[in-house]
This record gives structure tokens, sequence and C-alpha cells, in this order.
């Protein structure tokens, strides 16, 4: 297992189109994360899956973007009708639940940068 | 509400000299406390937490952090920097739920 996956790295796409990214988390993490960071600040929480609920959702989360995470594996953000203001890095992670030292250890994808044109 | 407080957007410090990136938070409850780092275009790589126990956590690269309950504070901090330390670091905290709330970040600039 080689971490937190996520696809595609840099996707350029123009105002008006909808994306889509993925994200494939460590296999044996059931908690799934979305986050959303923009120059100069910090990763801010989008979503989050345990298995293939989604149990929050922030207010940043508008209802142009939709998550999904159908078998409770891989996970995909779609963004309908971006904006200019919807370009950023959209980091994913993933952690197991229960107790103990090994959890509570966020691991973090590489990150999608999307710019809008 | 949870917040995390970085209270300096960059520090310069030389290699070789100790380093400490500053972090203060707000949270109902017992904290859960995490510093990443971010080397350009790149995700968060996770260098260490703190959940129980000790107050002084070691983690990855030879940094370490202590908490303290008292002034709401995990300052990260190295002994010696090297020019590799150059990134960015963020602080987040966990208190009661499942979602990280992050600070701002603090630029770090090792210089030779």
């Amino acid at each position: 297992d080689t971490g937190v996956s996520q696809n595609p790295r840099h996707k350029i796409t123009k105002r008006g189109q909808n994306v889509t990214f993925r994200c494939d988390p460590i296999s044996e993490h059931n908690r799934l994360y979305w986050y959303r960071q923009t120059l100069g600040q910090g990763p801010e929480f989008l979503t989050y899956f345990q298995n293939e609920a989604q149990l929050e959702k922030s207010r940043l989360l508008s209802d142009r973007f939709s998550a999904e995470r159908p078998k409770g594996s891989f996970s995909t953000l779609e963004i309908q009708r971006t904006e200019q203001g919807d370009s950023a890095m959209y980091l994913c992670a993933s952690s197991l639940s229960g107790t103990g030292g090994a959890i509570n250890s966020y691991t973090f994808g590489s990150g999608t940068r999307l710019t809008v044109v | 509400a949870q917040s995390v407080a970085q209270p300096e957007d960059q520090v310069n410090v030389a290699e070789g000299n100790p380093l400490t990136v500053k972090c203060t938070y707000s949270v109902s409850g017992n904290p859960y406390l995490f510093w990443y780092v971010q080397y350009p275009n790149r995700g968060l790589q996770f260098l260490l937490k703190y959940i129980t126990g000790d107050n002084l956590v070691k983690g990855s690269y030879g940094f370490e952090a202590e908490f303290n309950k008292s002034q709401t504070s995990f300052h990260l901090k190295k002994p010696s920097a090297l020019v590799s330390d150059s990134a960015l670091y963020f602080c987040a905290v966990k208190a009661g739920s499942y979602q990280l709330t992050f600070g701002k970040g603090t630029k770090l600039s090792v210089i030779p």
C-alpha cells in the first residue's frame, strides 16, 4: 500500500465546465475526508465519509459540489459549473476509526490542483 | 468551535541553529494536536501528534513539540535546522469530532 492516491495531480478547466477528482485511500482506512486549500491558507474541511456514508458536509460545500464513496473504498469529488473561485488544491485524507495510538493518524494525498480559467 | 493560531507567517533561521514554530489552539475538551509539513505543490506530510501522555512528543526528521495545556500551546521545535527543513508548516487540532482544523501555516526558511 503506497498511501493515499489522488488523480489527476493537476486540472485546468474553463469556467462553467464540470470536473471530477478521484481519491484512493489507504485500503484498511474506513474514514475518508476532503479538504480544500487556497493559496496562503491552511486546508479547510469539506466533507467526511465513514465507509460509504457521507456523515458531514461543511457549509463550504455548495450545491455545485458533490462527493461520493459508493463502495466504501475510493471517493470522487465533482464540481459542477466551475467558477474561478473554485481554483484551489483539493486534498484527500484517510484514517482508521477506533481508539489507540495508531488511530487519529490522518494520511493525506498529494492533492489535485484545480485551475479554473 | 475549535481553532488554531499560528502567529508567525514566516520564520527565518540560520542553518544549524535551533528553530521554533509557534502554535496555539482553542477547543472544548481534550485536544488532539498535530503538525504537518508541506513542500511546494505537494500534499501534507505528517510530522508528529499529541494524543495523551508525555507532553514532549518526538516525531519525524528530528522534530519535537511540547504540549502546554495551561498556555494552550503546541510549539514545534528542532535543535539544529537544516536547509532541507525549509517548507510550510501547519498545526492542526481535533477535539470531540473527526475533522482536523488547521492553522494558516508558517513558512520556515533555513538560511545556509
